[in-house]
């Protein structure tokens, strides 16, 4: 059972935009800030959203990060087939001292 | 180009030990934290374990501290985990992680990862 609350699931037609929630609490989402990760299938996870909102080099600008309270939120527009993943949301914790990871959403590209 | 390698994963009997590697290359080792990130198969998530670029901070989660320990030598590139007292819910998928930082902490993020060793425990 995770601390981080996502949708097990999330689907989209492409070129829609797509949302994906992640909920904390005070001591992960509402202190620090939210890194999310994409993991294709077969494969290990990439770094997609890191800090405020930033992008490694090479991940394309249809994806984005918020954050608001204890809640963040994970964009993608122009959804496209080869965005078909699985997604988490990774804070640090400081009742852990440590990192948390949400329970991963699942996007279908319909 | 960044390349984390692990290796040491198995089939081993409850209770007993074994210890992951992770080889890194194409990156300063030593001006970086390293972590451990394991996935069971199908399931999510979760992280292990961090160290700082020269062991001075380390971190666990619950779930494995007191059995589990982080170490590096940064005179080879190398991470480790030593996996002591292993129970059937350790079975995993182990990945090494680079952190983006030289320090353990809030700051830091897991900006490249390895393709995982497979740790099952069964009798």
């Amino acid at each position: 059972q995770s601390v981080l609350t996502q949708p097990p699931s999330a689907s989209g037609t492409p070129g829609q935009r797509v949302t994906i929630s992640c909920s904390g609490s005070r001591s992960n989402i509402g202190t620090n800030t939210v890194n999310w990760y994409q993991q294709l299938p077969g494969t290990a996870p990439k770094l997609l959203i890191y800090g405020h909102n930033q992008r490694p080099s090479g991940v394309p600008d249809r994806f984005s990060g918020s954050k608001s309270g204890t809640s963040a939120s994970l964009a993608i527009s122009g959804l496209q087939s080869e965005d078909e993943a699985d997604y988490y949301c990774a804070p640090w914790d400081d009742s852990v001292n440590g990192w948390v990871f949400g329970g991963g959403t699942k996007l279908t590209v319909l | 180009e960044v390349h984390l390698v692990e290796s040491g994963g198995g089939l081993v009997q409850p209770g007993r030990s074994l210890r992951l590697s992770c080889a890194a290359s194409g990156f300063i080792f030593d001006d970086y934290a390293m972590h451990w990130v394991r996935q069971v198969p199908g399931k999510g998530l979760e992280w292990v374990s961090g160290i700082s670029w020269n062991s001075g901070s380390v971190g666990y989660a619950d779930s494995v501290k007191g059995r589990f320990t982080i170490s590096r030598d940064n005179a080879k590139n190398s991470l480790h985990l030593q996996m002591n007292s292993l129970r059937a819910e350790d079975t995993a998928l182990y990945y090494c992680a680079k952190g983006s930082v030289y320090s353990y902490g809030r700051e830091d993020y897991f900006d490249y990862w390895g393709q995982g060793t497979l740790v099952t425990v069964s009798s």
